[in-house]
């Protein structure tokens, strides 16, 4: 079975700094999907980025870009410009890539604060 | 567009007593599942589905039951609820290929 680690489980930086949250994944399989997702008090779940296994390019959404190694089975989220409205709770998570059954794999997850 | 419906937010509940914890689509998924997050854990998965009449077991299905009599629908019911299934519970729906999750905004469930 896939397992997702993130071993921490808190972080801060200044506003406008960067941070980058850790990820690890243990899989056997050579295509699945990666993602991190964010969770701000309100409790929503939030899709900030994704990857595919396949693409050798780091996924990248405005201020957030991964860091996807494949062959470390690592997947790092990179938040540039830090802002007051990015503190929350960032967990990756691992799907494979089975037609139909989108079951995720989540890690612990990351609080983040941003310090003004 | 309303996406992924959980009702209710908030459910405080006896040892003992059951619910049931709705959830409805109005994106046409065929992809529905139910998670559980508890502090440090994670979300982990209880059962899903991928299609009416079709279910199956996820990572931690025990005390929990689910049905899909249609596609907008996947209720999870507790027949007795324990205090170990105190959690915030997450439904969330998917369409076809790598087409992200959509969650619902969750339900909080203390069990007393």
């Amino acid at each position: 079975a896939q397992t997702v680690t993130q071993s921490q489980p808190e972080m801060s930086v200044q506003e406008a700094e960067t941070v980058t949250l850790s990820c690890t994944y243990d899989t056997s399989e050579s295509d699945y999907y990666l993602f991190w997702y964010k969770q701000p008090p309100s409790r929503q779940m939030i899709l900030v980025i994704r990857q595919e296994a396949y693409k050798q390019q780091n996924a990248t959404e405005n201020r957030f870009s991964v860091n996807f190694q494949k062959a470390a089975k690592s997947f790092s989220l990179k938040i540039s410009d830090s802002q007051l409205g990015d503190a929350a709770m960032y967990f990756c998570a691992y799907r494979s890539p089975i037609q139909g059954a989108q079951k995720l794999v989540f890690g612990q997850g990351t609080r983040l604060t941003i310090n003004p | 567009n309303a996406g992924v419906t959980q009702t209710p937010k908030f459910q405080v509940l006896k040892t003992g007593q059951s619910m049931t914890l709705q959830c409805a689509q109005d994106m046409n998924h065929e992809y529905m599942s139910w998670y559980r997050q508890d502090p440090g854990m994670g979300l982990r998965l209880i059962h899903y589905s991928v299609g009416a009449g079709i279910t199956d077991q996820g990572e931690v299905p025990n005390g929990y039951n689910v049905s899909r009599s249609t596609t907008e629908d996947f209720p999870l019911r507790l027949l007795s609820a324990a205090p170990s299934q105190t959690s915030v519970y997450f439904c969330a729906s998917g369409g076809r290929g790598n087409s992200p999750l959509h969650f619902g905004n969750g339900t909080r469930l203390t069990v007393t």
